[in-house]
């Protein structure tokens, strides 16, 4: 049981250059999110998605898109990376047995823009 | 938007030593997590709360949500080196599929 898997692990960009990060969940859980984390601070939600096919902005969307492509996969899109995107990606999941199960992350990417 | 402010930003405690983390909302919490986090790791889940007064402990650590669903606390007990590390707390904005936000850490240091 793999969980909540992130790809790539580490990625280093040039300003202006695009990526998509990817994230994969076997739980078959319905909601997903991605959260960066600067050094020495906490999680930053910057979407998410309650369901298949639909998503929200989170507290700083600015300078990202994502994509719920079916019910495992919430991929995160770069079109075009600036310095400041330099940062931990972290995927994560979290089902709807209970009205709040526990979110599982994954193990996060380490992206650099130079 | 739900805030959550963590308090404090930083401690630094001799070994065996009690300490409390505080995560204080904006709003009513529908559902908190607590996390810990070893520099340059991943993310360890230690426990979620959902109802108003709910205590919850594993090994050392107790966790409480108050009555009004707004403030959570952390209590480590006779702390030791393998506490230390980033204590983050996240909350849910309501049920499953809604916001889930997170403060902004305590990092806690503990001297042997």
């Amino acid at each position: 049981n793999a969980g909540v898997t992130q790809t790539p692990k580490f990625q280093v960009l040039k300003t202006g250059q695009s990526m998509t990060l990817q994230c994969a969940q076997d739980m078959n859980h319905n909601s997903m999110y991605w959260y960066r984390q600067d050094p020495g601070m906490g999680l930053r939600l910057i979407y998410y998605s309650a369901s298949e096919g639909t998503t929200d902005k989170g507290e700083v969307p600015n300078g990202y898109n994502v994509s719920r492509l079916n019910k495992r996969e919430f991929s995160l899109r770069l079109e075009s990376a600036a310095p400041s995107q330099t940062s931990v990606y972290f995927c994560a999941s979290r089902g709807r047995r209970q009205s709040n199960e526990k979110l599982f992350f994954g193990s996060g990417t380490q992206l650099s823009v130079l | 938007s739900q805030e959550l402010e963590q308090s404090p930003q930083s401690l630094i405690v001799q070994e065996g030593k009690n300490l409390t983390i505080n995560c204080t909302s904006s709003k009513t919490l529908y559902g908190l997590y607590w996390y810990k986090q070893k520099y340059g790791e991943g993310l360890i889940f230690l426990m979620m709360l959902q109802k108003g007064g709910e205590e919850k402990s594993h090994e050392k650590i107790t966790a409480k949500l108050d009555e009004k669903k707004q403030q959570s606390s952390l209590h480590i007990t006779a702390s030791q080196p393998s506490h230390a590390g980033t204590y983050l707390c996240g909350a849910s904005e309501g049920g499953s599929g809604s916001r889930l936000t997170f403060g902004e850490g305590t990092q806690l240091t503990v001297n042997p």
